[in-house]
């Protein structure tokens, strides 16, 4: 089974500041990776799908990049309401994995 | 619009098997290329994948979970099963049902505690 790894598992920063998350797989998955972000008590949401392509509704300021088995989510400029725990997906296989999330808090 | 929704026991006692229910509307699986996983959370930790099964009746488990699980749909009435034998506490968890390769669409979940 692929295993998928997230760093940093906690990410501190300021409103405006630019966020980036990093997912690598444990074997190539081309680019069938997914990003989701969730908040608590509430189920994921689907930000990116096939590494870099942007969900319908969701800000621009949001942006996937990567492929083979290195991948990042950048926030651009990071708002309140992106405070949250984010989590990469491989869907490369029929086990699809999930890394352990990152969780991005208010410095 | 797609939407799904978990149903199912809040609570289990240990070494019980639990039966969980994702009703849905906005698809069929008639149509090509539909697909139901079910994912589990553990409170405060990651998400996990357990099963899926596809329009043809195709089904997939977690290879370390799959002497548990059972994946069905019942087309007629839009649900797709699970079901987890020999239910443990490390089990407690928030259930998930969502839809496709990557989740587009999930369910609001429903926690399932196992204690005695």
């Amino acid at each position: 089974d692929i295993q998928m790894t997230q760093s940093p598992s906690t990410l501190s920063a300021s409103v405006g500041d630019r966020v980036t998350i990093t997912c690598r797989a444990s074997q190539s998955i081309s680019t069938w990776l997914a990003w989701y972000q969730q908040k608590p008590g509430k189920a994921p949401n689907l930000l990116i799908h096939k590494a870099s392509n942007l969900e319908s509704g969701v800000p621009s300021r949001f942006n996937g990049s990567g492929s083979g088995t290195e991948f990042t989510l950048t926030i651009s400029s990071l708002q309140p309401e992106d405070l949250a725990t984010y989590y990469c997906q491989e869907y490369n296989t029929y086990s699809p994995a999930f890394g352990q999330g990152t969780k991005v808090e208010l410095k | 619009q797609v939407t799904l929704k978990e149903s199912g026991p809040a609570l289990v006692k240990p070494t019980q098997t639990l039966t969980l229910t994702c009703a849905f509307s906005g698809f069929s699986f008639r149509a090509s290329g539909m697909r139901v996983s079910w994912i589990r959370q553990p409170p405060g930790k990651a998400l996990e994948w357990l099963a899926r099964i596809d329009g043809d009746d195709e089904r997939f488990y977690n290879t370390a979970l799959r002497t548990r699980l059972t994946v069905s749909k019942d087309t007629s009435k839009n649900q797709v099963v699970l079901t987890m034998t020999n239910m443990d506490p490390v089990d407690t968890a928030t259930y998930y049902c969502a839809f496709g390769s990557y989740f587009r669409v999930w369910g609001p979940g429903t926690l399932v505690t196992v204690s005695a």
